[in-house]
């Protein structure tokens, strides 16, 4: 079955540590991206990258980072200088970057310690 | 900066019935593209609909329409036949048509529906 798949589906985070959640996909799609969803708030842009080995900061990339190697896997890695990671982490992709649907994947929760 | 503004945090319907929930948000662009997602208790994201603003046609997917009204920036969701089904978070969402942030969704803070039997 075509789709993304992330894990973990739950993440413990101690504090100064840095943990990594995976996304990947077997859509075939050259663009993905991370969003951060908060209680009682939609979803906001971490990093987005449209094609490998690139990648664009989103509206609230402090604190995190992400590489782009594959075309199928797109890891953001919570780094220590995030001072409150406690969030629901949604990864997505499309064909392109823009004009194309994005699908989601199960996304991440990731707990502080 | 562009804004999505849901303005029901809550809404209620009756199993069978219509429910509409409403969408306003703020651009000064005139090509981009809007989306309503739903969120059940998974957590999961669908894609509900999508509208390009090029089009005049509201878009229409199954019992899931939207009436987009350009002009005043405004795009609601119509749910015919409600089921129980369709209980869970609707969020509407922008996203730019062109230049380099194409691709980024600015979403709203969403709208919970409840399907009552």
């Amino acid at each position: 079955d075509g789709g993304i798949t992330q894990s973990p589906k739950y993440l413990f985070r101690k504090e100064g540590q840095n943990v990594t959640l995976s996304c990947e996909q077997n859509l075939n799609h050259d663009a993905m991206y991370w969003y951060r969803q908060d209680p009682g708030q939609g979803l906001r842009l971490i990093y987005y990258s449209q094609i490998v080995n690139d990648f664009q900061k989103g509206d609230i990339a402090e604190g995190y980072s992400v590489s782009r190697e594959k075309k199928e896997s797109f890891p953001l890695t919570v780094t220590s200088a995030q001072k409150n990671p406690t969030a629901f982490y949604l990864c997505a992709s499309s064909m392109v970057g823009g004009r194309e649907t994005q699908y989601f994947g199960p996304g991440t929760r990731l707990l502080v310690l | 900066a562009q804004t999505v503004t849901q303005s029901q945090p809550e809404m209620s319907v009756q199993e069978a019935e219509t429910v509409t929930l409403s969408c306003t948000y703020d651009t000064s662009e005139s090509d981009y593209y809007l989306f309503w997602y739903k969120q059940p208790p998974s957590r999961q994201m669908i894609l509900v609909i999508r509208q390009e603003a090029y089009k005049q046609q509201n878009a229409t997917e199954n019992r899931f329409s939207v009436n987009f009204q350009k002009a005043a920036k405004s795009f609601s969701l119509k749910i015919s036949d409600s089921q129980l089904g369709d209980a869970a978070m609707y969020f509407c969402a922008y996203e730019r048509g062109y230049g380099g942030s194409q691709g980024n969704l600015i979403f709203g803070k969403g709208t919970k529906l409840s399907v009552k039997p």
